[in-house]
């Protein structure tokens, strides 16, 4: 069964840099075919992918958020980190990770909100 | 403003079928596969359909997904309470595009 928690802080100023951090189970980013993805959603308002790590290493990122983020695996730790730099109050959202090239698992999901 | 385009709202009564549409482009849906998400209220989203009409282990048999050109289609049958939530198509865009989401549509069951 393949579980995934997202967590991180639940406030951020303006133009502090977000780190989040996806731990995952009952997979492994070192085998083959595998990726875990990020995803957010604005209260009230539609999801939008944020970025993609595949099992090699291969990343993807929003080209409109590509310049703001990184995401980073650690498979000994089974972890997926994600850091958006230059937080702004429309960054406000739930962030969720899900796994998989169609999103089949989605962890719960993290809100955070970005106000001074 | 979402890259695949979605109605805003859709409706039915119980037992209805319903079907919620979703237009993108051919460097989006007209050249990748299709995946529909169910959210509920206050949760995350749970995939509904993969691979245009591909249900996963779970989901009922009366969610249905089609795909044609570049437009794709969700098609929920014998409607019920419990598919009152907001419902998410998405696809694969070609480079750099990366995955994109339509702006949701709110399905209530009157």
């Amino acid at each position: 069964q393949i579980t995934l928690t997202e967590s991180g802080p639940t406030l951020v100023q303006p133009t502090q840099t977000l780190t989040l951090t996806c731990t995952f189970s009952g997979l492994s980013l070192s085998t083959s075919g595998v990726s875990v993805g990020w995803i957010r959603q604005p209260p009230g308002k539609a999801l939008e992918w944020l970025a993609l790590i595949y099992w090699d290493d291969d990343k993807r990122y929003s080209p409109s958020l590509k310049s703001r983020l990184t995401i980073t695996k650690d498979t000994s730790k089974n972890q997926v980190v994600l850091t958006m730099t230059n937080m702004d109050p429309v960054d406000t959202a739930t962030y969720y990770c899900a796994h998989g090239s169609a999103f089949d698992i989605w962890g719960q999901g993290t809100l955070v909100t970005v106000s001074a | 403003q979402s890259v695949l385009t979605q109605p805003p709202s859709a409706s039915g009564t119980p037992g209805q079928r319903v079907t919620i549409s979703c237009s993108g482009s051919s460097s989006n849906i007209g050249s990748n596969y299709v995946c529909w998400y169910q959210q509920l209220p206050g949760t995350a989203p749970k995939l509904l359909i993969y691979r245009n009409n591909q249900r996963p282990s779970g989901v009922p048999d009366r969610f249905s997904g089609s795909k044609s050109g570049t437009s794709a289609s969700l098609a929920i049958s014998g409607l019920r309470s419990e598919d009152e939530a907001d419902y998410y198509c998405a696809a694969w865009g070609d480079s750099p595009s990366g995955w994109v989401f339509g702006g949701g549509t709110k399905l209530t069951v009157l």
